[in-house]
């Protein structure tokens, strides 16, 4: 699995947008990307997948470039419940364990 | 969407007792299921790929006669942490992968377990 640096942490307050991004150089050409979204003493929660360019959803928006060595999970207008851990997951074949690493940790103040 | 379940949501025991923690997928089969484990402050680790009829496929360092895991069907894998020890007092989290979406997968919502 390739792969990936994502800030520590992440400030930010209510109304807020945030973006956090994601490094992942080593991308295979099958490779998706997926965010999954954690609060305290609770299993990840699936946000959002893609592979390149833009996705958007309900939640969040993805940002890929051409180079997809990188991606931008975009957060609009934040609220103090989105204060969770932000996880950035590259590649995997399907239905194979999923790697986490540190994931980014936001905060989100009122 | 897709939902798993735990069972139970949180346990306190005795060291050296047995306990067990089950994962079902609700409303769709799954034929792999993962488990992983959570100490505070901590990213989830891989502990082990429960197999469907099949024996289960264990990380390295995970010992596979202490957490013992067991795929009884199609929706349903167990975690058996065995002669629990206050060092296993975790998050323990199963998964399953999604039946339709590519490289997703599905969290139940975990289970701490707390060995006195």
């Amino acid at each position: 699995l390739a792969k990936t640096t994502q800030p520590i942490s992440m400030d930010s307050y209510e109304g807020q947008e945030v973006n956090i991004t994601c490094s992942h150089n080593n991308i295979a050409t099958n490779d998706y990307i997926t965010w999954y979204q954690q609060f305290p003493s609770q299993g990840p929660r699936f946000i959002i997948q893609g592979y390149k360019t833009k996705v958007t959803n309900e939640v969040a928006s993805l940002f890929i470039p051409a180079d997809r060595k990188s991606s931008t999970l975009s957060l609009p207008r934040v609220s103090l419940s989105d204060t969770a851990v932000y996880y950035c997951l590259v590649g995997g074949q399907a239905g194979t364990a999923l790697i986490f690493g540190k994931g980014t940790t936001l905060s989100v103040s009122s | 969407g897709a939902v798993v379940s735990q069972h139970p949501s949180w346990v306190i025991c005795k060291s050296g007792t047995s306990v067990k923690i089950e994962c079902r997928s609700l409303d769709f089969q799954a034929t792999t299921m993962f488990w992983y484990r959570q100490f505070p402050k901590q990213s989830l680790m891989l502990m082990a790929t429960s197999n469907e009829g099949s024996k289960a496929t264990y990380e390295q360092g995970v010992e596979k006669d202490k957490f013992l895991i067991n795929h009884a069907s199609l929706t349903l894998s167990t975690l058996t942490v065995t002669s629990a020890h206050p060092e296993d007092s975790s998050f323990y989290i199963c998964s399953a992968p999604s039946p339709t979406a590519r490289e997703t997968q599905y969290f139940g919502p975990g289970t701490r377990l707390l060995v006195l």
